[in-house]
C-alpha cells in the first residue's frame, strides 16, 4: 500500500496563477482532510471530506476549493494563488470519524507563491 | 471553541537526560489528545494516543484534565528523538466525523 500520495511535491507560482493540488489514498478512507503548515503556527485545517461527494470548510478555507468526486481523492485547488498561500500542504486521512482515529498523512507539497 | 498551546517553540536537551514537552489544551467536552511527530524530511505520523495508554519509543503522555495538560514525557532522550512534536485534541465537525486541532509544535533537538 502506498497509503496517502500528494503531487506535486513542489510547487512555484506567480500570483494570480491557479493550481491543483491532488491527494490520493489507497486505504478506503472515508474521511479526508487538507492542511496547511506555516512557521510558528503549527498545522491549520483548510477543507475536510467526510466521504465521496462531499466537503465542507475547515479554520481557513478561504482562496482554496475543493472536490471529492472519488473516494480515494481528495483535491485542492487555488483559483488565484497569493503570496500569502506560499506553505507547506498537507493531505490526511482516516477510516471513520471517530474521536480516537489516527489520521494518515501524506509528504506534503511545498507551494511558492512569488 | 477547541485551542492547543504548545509553548515552547524549541528545547534542547543533552543525550540521556529527560525530556518533557508541554501541551495545554482548551476543550468543553471530554478530550482525546494525540502526539504527532515528525522527523526530518518524513511525514507526519503518530505517536501515541490517550486513549491507548501506551509508551512508545520510551516517551508517556498523562492527561491531567484539572491542569487542562498533556506533557509528553521521556526519561532519556536519544538522538533519533530530534524532531517536532505536535500536540492534537480531537473534537466534532459539522457533517460528523472529528477534526484534529494542532498545537504550534515543538522542536526537540537532542544534543550529544
Amino acid at each position: 500500500n502506498a497509503g496517502v500520495t500528494q503531487t506535486p511535491k513542489f510547487r512555484v507560482l506567480k500570483t494570480g496563477q491557479s493550481m491543483t493540488l491532488l491527494c490520493a489514498q489507497d486505504m478506503n478512507h472515508e474521511y479526508m482532510y487538507w492542511y496547511r503548515q506555516d512557521p510558528g503556527m503549527g498545522l491549520r485545517l483548510i477543507h475536510y471530506s467526510v466521504g465521496e461527494g462531499t466537503t465542507a470548510k475547515g479554520e481557513v478555507p478561504d482562496g482554496y476549493n475543493v472536490s471529492r468526486l472519488k473516494k480515494q481523492n481528495f483535491l485542492l485547488g487555488l483559483e488565484s494563488a497569493a503570496p500569502s498561500q506560499t506553505s507547506v500542504y498537507f493531505c490526511a486521512s482516516t477510516l471513520a470519524g471517530g474521536p480516537y482515529n489516527e489520521q494518515f498523512f501524506g509528504p506534503g507539497t511545498r507551494l511558492t507563491v512569488l | 471553541a477547541q485551542r492547543v498551546t504548545q509553548p515552547e517553540k524549541l528545547l534542547s536537551v543533552f543525550k540521556g537526560a529527560p525530556v518533557e514537552l508541554k501541551c495545554n489544551y482548551s476543550y468543553s467536552g471530554s478530550p482525546e489528545l494525540f502526539w504527532y511527530v515528525q522527523y526530518s524530511r518524513q511525514r507526519l505520523q503518530l505517536l501515541l494516543r490517550h486513549i491507548s495508554r501506551e509508551s512508545i519509543k520510551g516517551f508517556t503522555a498523562d492527561l491531567n484534565k484539572g491542569e487542562t495538560s498533556f506533557h509528553l514525557k521521556k526519561p532519556f532522550a536519544q538522538e533519533e528523538d530530534s524532531a517536532m512534536y505536535y500536540c492534537a485534541l480531537s473534537g466534532p465537525v459539522t457533517g460528523g466525523g472529528n477534526k484534529l486541532t494542532f498545537g504550534t509544535g515543538t522542536q526537540l533537538k537532542v544534543e550529544l
